[in-house]
């Protein structure tokens, strides 16, 4: 059974500064990784979406690297901001449907 | 409306009572899904309908019965519900299978608390 894992749990930042977030998964076996964005009490957004082909996928201050024979992702976000609070959440898929999210990392920017 | 949309956004109800959650995509999606997020634990798939034949029952309890009448909107009835049930209920939609390459898109979710 697929397991994904994102460490850290929560994380606080200035404002400004690069952070990097984690995830990891146990299924090395997959056939694509997407990252979400998760508001308080809100659905998700899609951020990226990185195929088993691919090595890395940016949008805007993100960028997300995969490393499939590792079972590793990061997500890597430039001069965050205040705005960018939110929870991240980590979901691979191994079968035609399904994904296996991770717990998610709560992320701080304090102005 | 664009995108996946549910309603209601807040639902309160007893153990004994029967309520409907609704969910309705305006992407020309084929795919619907519902998922289960309870606090401290991951996204938990719980059904998976394609062209509006259910393929995944995530070993659900049947006071859960999903149903598809389109490839658009998606339901979830629910029946004598347990107080362990209350969860934010996320519904999502994809083209096509994420065999094939496709992205998942979550609607707001509905907020159930089951007294």
């Amino acid at each position: 059974k697929q397991e994904v894992t994102q460490i850290p749990a929560a994380l606080s930042v200035p404002e400004g500064e690069n952070l990097v977030l984690n995830c990891s998964f146990t299924d090395s076996a997959i056939y694509n990784l997407q990252w979400f964005r998760q508001d308080p009490g809100k659905g998700l957004t899609s951020l990226l979406l990185i195929q088993s082909s691919q090595r890395e996928q940016t949008s805007g201050r993100l960028n997300a690297s995969l490393d499939k024979s590792s079972g590793r992702s990061t997500l890597y976000i430039a001069a965050s901001q205040p705005g960018d609070s939110a929870t991240y959440l980590c979901a691979v898929s191994n079968s035609g449907y399904a994904l296996n999210f991770g717990k998610g990392t709560s992320l701080l920017v304090t102005p | 409306e664009t995108g996946v949309t549910q309603t209601p956004r807040h639902l309160v109800m007893g153990m004994t009572n029967k309520k409907s959650l609704k969910c309705e995509q305006h992407l020309g999606h084929n795919a619907m899904y519902w998922y289960k997020q309870s606090a401290k634990k991951p996204l938990e798939l719980m059904f998976v309908y394609n062209f509006k034949e259910q393929t995944e029952n995530n070993s659900v309890p049947s006071r859960f019965s999903p149903e598809c009448p389109n490839s658009s909107h998606l339901f979830l009835h629910l029946h004598t519900l347990q107080p362990e049930d209350s969860a934010l209920y996320l519904c999502a939609s994809s083209l096509g299978t994420l065999q094939a390459g496709n992205e998942q898109f979550f609607g707001p979710g509905t907020r159930l608390t089951v007294l």
